[in-house]
């Protein structure tokens, strides 16, 4: 079975504090994503790794950063974080093109900002 | 830009009755994949049922099935013989076959189950 573990399950941070939320996969796969999930937004996309080093923009890149420098780990970076970043952020991955296109999650973040 | 809405916010159903969530979509490619996934609380997202646009039957999962109208750009999913562990917020998400391989989600809809 995949695999995929963030460090936090409940984070609170103060206005202004940079924020690292981490996302190790165990399956090999080249896709990775983080997404934000709101009440009555559903998931939106924040950004995504197809490979190493490489990152594309989401829907919502705004605020945020992120960080691919090994395969299996993508890191997502508030580097000042604010009250409205206050959210449950999902991490995900699927294998590739070759793939079905299932996502397997981990158990998400729920990040409190002060 | 592909979207999918999911109009019912919430839903809830007497356990071993049939409920229905609905979803609708819009893109102009004319191949890709649907899916549905289920967050029971506190609990990791899995994928309920998926389908791809080029097949005409209606996917199935035991208790879980699919009605895809492609025509009307339409996907909803019906939950037969509901029990309470059916009880999550579930969520329809889109995705193309060529290109960008992210996923895009509805707002999700919130199924209660009533015992």
């Amino acid at each position: 079975d995949v695999k995929v573990t963030q460090s936090s399950r409940y984070l609170v941070k103060r206005t202004g504090e940079k924020v690292f939320l981490e996302c190790v996969q165990d399956m090999d796969h080249e896709n990775m994503f983080w997404y934000r999930q709101d009440p009555g937004l559903g998931l939106r996309l924040i950004y995504f790794s197809y490979d190493v080093k490489m990152k594309e923009k989401g829907d919502i890149p705004e605020g945020y950063s992120v960080s691919r420098e090994k395969k299996e780990r993508f890191s997502l970076i508030l580097e000042s974080a604010s009250t409205n970043q206050t959210s449950m952020y999902l991490c995900a991955t699927f294998q590739g093109a070759s793939g079905t296109g299932e996502l397997f999650f981990g158990e998400g973040s729920r990040l409190t900002v002060l | 830009a592909q979207t999918v809405t999911q109009s019912q916010p919430e839903m809830s159903v007497q356990e071993a009755e049939t409920v229905t969530l609905s979803c609708t979509y819009d893109t102009s490619e004319s191949d890709y994949y649907l899916f549905w996934y289920k967050q029971p609380p506190s609990r990791q997202m899995i994928l309920v049922i998926r389908q791809e646009a080029y097949k005409q039957q209606n996917a199935t999962e035991n208790r879980f099935s699919v009605n895809f109208q492609k025509a009307a750009k339409s996907f909803s999913l019906k939950i037969s013989d509901s029990q309470l562990g059916d009880a999550a917020m579930y969520f329809c998400a889109y995705r193309k076959i060529q290109g960008a391989q992210k996923l895009v989600f509805g707002q999700g809809t919130r199924l209660t189950i009533n015992p």
